[in-house]
């Protein structure tokens, strides 16, 4: 069965450092997304991304972030300069292409990046 | 503004017997779609079933249904014949309007017992 897969698993970094999380998303899907979810509190929307340009992002989703399909494959999440509010579990999620108005549109989902923070 | 509430942070059922996780949703679109996800402790986030706004008949996948109340802005979802693998963290999310994102409740822990 198809599924996202994203990497690392768990990644350590010190505050201001940059990290990319990785993303491979279902190879027939056109939309693609990142979610977050701080420990104990919901899932967040950071951004969608659609046709090589972003389509939707968040309040969240500041200068610090940035996404990018640097080939037919990978979809990442770049954080320029990490800070300690930024710990939290990274999810990508793809979706088939359906049009603006529907609301069937299921999201699956990888295994998520723990990103900590120090 | 839209909204999913999840009342419940923790539930248990016994092993075999059925259970109903609740989700309430607020929004003044009238075509959205509801959600449900299983996170296990493993952190994956799993879809389950898919309920449209406009969809006359509850949802069923296998032994998740789905009780959607349209009047109450409810979407339960009900897991029959539990086994020890559903303990999880189980998230309601909708989807709304011309947006693509989901918005999330804070989840109910299930833990089912032996």
């Amino acid at each position: 069965e198809p599924e996202v897969t994203q990497t690392p698993s768990h990644q350590v970094t010190q505050m201001g450092q940059e990290v990319i999380l990785r993303c491979v998303p279902i190879s027939n899907h056109l939309y693609f997304y990142w979610y977050r979810q701080i420990l104990g509190q919901k899932v967040e929307f950071l951004v969608s991304f659609y046709n090589n340009e972003i389509s939707e992002k968040s309040e969240i989703f500041d200068d610090q972030f940035s996404v990018e399909r640097p080939d037919g494959s990978n979809f990442t999440l770049k954080i320029r300069s990490t800070k300690l509010e930024d710990s939290a579990m990274y999810f990508c999620a793809s979706s088939v292409r359906v049009s603006l108005t529907s609301a069937k549109n299921i999201q699956y989902f990888g295994a998520g990046t723990r990103l900590s923070v120090l | 503004a839209q909204k999913i509430t999840q009342t419940q942070p923790g539930m248990f059922v016994q092993e075999k017997e059925a259970v109903t996780l609740d989700c309430t949703y607020d929004t003044s679109d009238q075509s959205y779609g509801l959600f449900w996800y299983k996170q296990p402790s493993s952190g994956e986030m799993i879809f389950l079933i898919y309920q449209g706004s406009y969809d006359e008949q509850n949802a069923t996948e296998g032994r998740y249904s789905l009780n959607f109340q349209k009047a109450r802005k409810s979407a339960n979802l009900v897991i029959s014949a539990s086994q020890l693998g559903d303990s999880a963290m189980y998230f309601c999310a909708m989807k709304a309007g011309n947006n693509r994102k989901l918005i999330w409740g804070l989840g109910t822990s299930l833990a089912v017992n032996p």
